[in-house]
């Protein structure tokens, strides 16, 4: 089945830094990579998504980039501020081997330092 | 606009006791998934309807874990009997199809079985 593995686990910067992290996945058939972020005590929410017919999606200071070839994701935050600390998970989905299901990362602990 | 709904927000009970956990899904939205976050696992899905009919169950991890779907509205996941191996955030969300479209989460249930 479909794995998708996420780096790094935890990620620290300095205000006004970019972040990136990154996820591969196993399933050459993954169709849709979203990206959610996690507040403590709160549910994932959704932050940016891209789907297998682009490569790069953009969204204010939030970015995704999709390599099929090789199998990887990416997001990019600049300009990071104190409230994009958080945890960060990468998930891949595919219709032909998972039915849909979102199958996700293991997820960043970003840490953004004033 | 409303988000997914879920009720309680904490529940701590003891060993053996039956747990129902309740799920409203955004208005809409045709797919419904249960999942379970805990620092080992990270997040799994245990179980999705669509349409009100459970399409993947191969998640839920024993037989002690029951859900149902009753109508579009509302969900329910229930353990009977309730194990301390059962501690666990446990998460709605919600999509307005299985495939290849954003989830919704709830802000989850924390349960504590003593």
């Amino acid at each position: 089945g479909e794995n998708v593995e996420q780096h790094p686990s935890t990620l620290s910067v300095q205000e006004g830094d970019s972040a990136v992290i990154k996820c591969t996945y196993s399933d050459s058939a993954s169709n849709y990579f979203p990206w959610y972020k996690q507040e403590l005590g709160k549910g994932p929410q959704l932050i940016i998504d891209i789907r297998s017919n682009v490569g790069e999606k953009k969204d204010q200071r939030i970015a995704v980039t999709l390599n099929k070839t090789a199998k990887h994701f990416s997001l990019h935050i600049t300009e990071t501020q104190p409230e994009d600390s958080a945890v960060y998970f990468c998930a891949a989905s595919s219709l032909r081997n998972q039915g849909g299901k979102l199958i996700f990362g293991q997820g960043t602990e970003l840490s953004v330092k004033p | 606009d409303a988000g997914v709904i879920q009720s309680p927000r904490h529940e701590v009970t003891e060993m053996g006791q039956e747990v129902t956990l309740r799920c409203k899904p955004i208005s809409g939205h045709n797919s419904l998934f249960w999942y379970r976050q805990t620092m080992m696992r990270g997040l799994e899905l245990l179980i999705y309807f669509n349409n009100n009919v459970p399409i993947d169950d191969s998640g839920m991890p024993e037989d002690r874990f029951s859900a149902k779907m009753p109508n579009a509205s509302f969900s329910t996941l229930k353990i009977q009997p309730s194990e301390p191996r059962d501690s666990a955030v446990y998460f709605c969300a919600s999509s307005l199809d299985r495939v290849s479209q954003p989830q919704h989460f709830g802000d989850g249930t924390r349960l504590s079985i003593l």
